[in-house]
């Protein structure tokens, strides 16, 4: 157990719709990052926040937007989704001083 | 960006054999991690090893950061040990770009 949750496990939903993913980081860990999963793309980074505040930005679609709350735990809004948004997602955190990621469970996101 | 290559991408073992795992990667980086991801999508951490030796239990782990590549150890495989094994590492920032992994199967 990395100390990373992450919920839900599994969501299935229709094209078009709009899901919120949720992640709470190990306690103490300060930045939280969201990587996207999917067959054919592999392990993509999506985005990075630290201590609330949005740090760095990968390949994350405009329909796609996450913030990090005071209490240290972040979103990730996923909107308009389409079939190919179908993957998993992985919440990481990590202390400010040392890069070391440690990685949730992941939410299995399935377009129908 | 950095690109990261790991090779063999798939490897079948007989229980009690042991492997190798290769990561090249084509820039400097500040943060190397080997990862398993178990047949039930778990991201589990192996090693933090930017530089240096690593052993933990049946794995060990070196990363020459002067020659740009890391390998991974696994001695007398388990059944449990197969799974996609991946090599991520940072340049400059924290985002991890990881390579495309390495299917392990262990076999009776």
């Amino acid at each position: 157990d990395s100390g990373v949750t992450q919920t839900p496990k599994h969501l299935i939903t229709a094209t078009g719709q709009r899901v919120t993913l949720r992640c709470s980081p190990r306690s103490g860990d300060l930045s939280v990052y969201w990587y996207q999963q999917s067959l054919d793309q592999g392990l993509q980074f999506l985005i990075q926040y630290y201590n609330g505040e949005e740090r760095a930005k990968g390949n994350i679609l405009e329909r796609f937007s996450a913030q990090q709350f005071p209490d240290l735990h972040s979103e990730l809004n996923l909107s308009s989704l389409e079939l190919g948004d179908s993957a998993l997602y992985f919440c990481a955190s990590s202390v400010g001083a040392r890069p070391e990621q440690f990685f949730g469970p992941g939410t299995r996101l399935t377009v129908l | 960006g950095i690109q990261v290559e790991q090779s063999p991408p798939d490897l079948i073992l007989q229980e009690g054999a042991n492997s190798t795992l290769r990561c090249n990667f084509s820039d400097s980086v500040n943060n190397l991690q080997w990862f398993h991801q178990n047949p039930w999508g778990q991201l589990i951490n192996l090693f933090y090893i930017p530089s240096g030796t690593k052993q933990n239990g049946r794995l060990s782990a070196t990363t020459v950061a002067t020659e740009r590549y890391s390998l991974l150890y696994i001695s007398s495989s388990q059944t449990t040990d197969s799974g996609v094994y991946f090599c991520a590492v940072t340049g400059g920032g924290n985002k991890l770009t990881f390579g495309t992994g390495t299917q392990l199967k262990v076999e009776l």
